[in-house]
């Protein structure tokens, strides 16, 4: 069964500063998708960025982007220029690519405080 | 605005009670699935569905039970509440294909059993 690690249950960066937080997964499949996503305050879960497994290149979105390691199965996230609102709790998610009932799976989440 | 409709956001049930938690989406999307959220847990599956008429369990069914009559909805019945089901329980839809698709999420419902 695949599993998502995230071995950070807390994080503090400075406003303006570059954080990344963790995750890794254990799979045997070749093809899936990995996404991150943002829970704040308000507990609406907001996808904040995805990345397809065959894909080499790695995916942005604005200051998000993520560092994808495929052989060592690490699926890090990057946040440039911290700002306030991107204080939250962030949750790694991986998903099978074979058939049509393959679930989400979530790691535990690490919460991600903004200093000002 | 289309999207995931969670109803209701806050309740508060004595133990043995049962309610529905109903769920709605308006995406067309064929995969739905109801996530419980803990503290220090993650978010984890109870059941999930892939379209009208058919639903499976996921990693903490027991206790719940569900049925989807039509793609629209996916109701998460709890049979007899039970202080461990207070939680934090999500609705979530995607598309099943090609797999690409996270998922919508509703709002969320915050539960707890006295």
């Amino acid at each position: 069964a695949q599993t998502v690690t995230q071995s950070q249950p807390e994080m503090s960066v400075q406003e303006a500063e570059t954080v990344t937080l963790s995750c890794t997964y254990d799979t045997s499949e070749s093809d899936y998708y990995l996404f991150w996503y943002k829970q704040p305050p308000s507990r609406q879960m907001i996808l904040v960025i995805r990345q397809e497994a065959y894909k080499q290149q790695n995916a942005t979105e604005n200051r998000f982007s993520v560092n994808f390691q495929k052989a060592a199965k690490s699926f890090s996230l990057k946040i440039s220029d911290s700002q306030l609102g991107d204080a939250a709790m962030y949750f790694c998610a991986y998903r099978s690519a074979r058939g049509r009932d393959d679930k989400i799976i979530f790691g535990k989440g690490t919460r991600l405080h903004i200093l000002p | 605005n289309a999207g995931v409709t969670q109803t209701p956001k806050f309740q508060v049930l004595k133990t043995g009670q049962s309610m529905t938690l109903q769920c709605a989406q308006d995406m067309n999307h064929e995969y739905m699935s109801w996530y419980r959220q803990d503290p220090g847990m993650g978010l984890r599956l109870i059941h999930y569905s892939v379209g009208a008429g058919i639903t499976d369990q996921g990693e903490v069914p027991n206790g719940y039970n569900v049925s989807r009559s039509t793609t629209e909805d996916f109701p998460l019945r709890l049979l007899s509440a039970a202080p461990s089901q207070t939680s934090v329980y999500f609705c979530a839809s995607s598309y099943s294909k090609p797999g690409y698709y996270g998922y919508t999420f509703g709002s969320g419902t915050r539960l707890t059993v006295v």
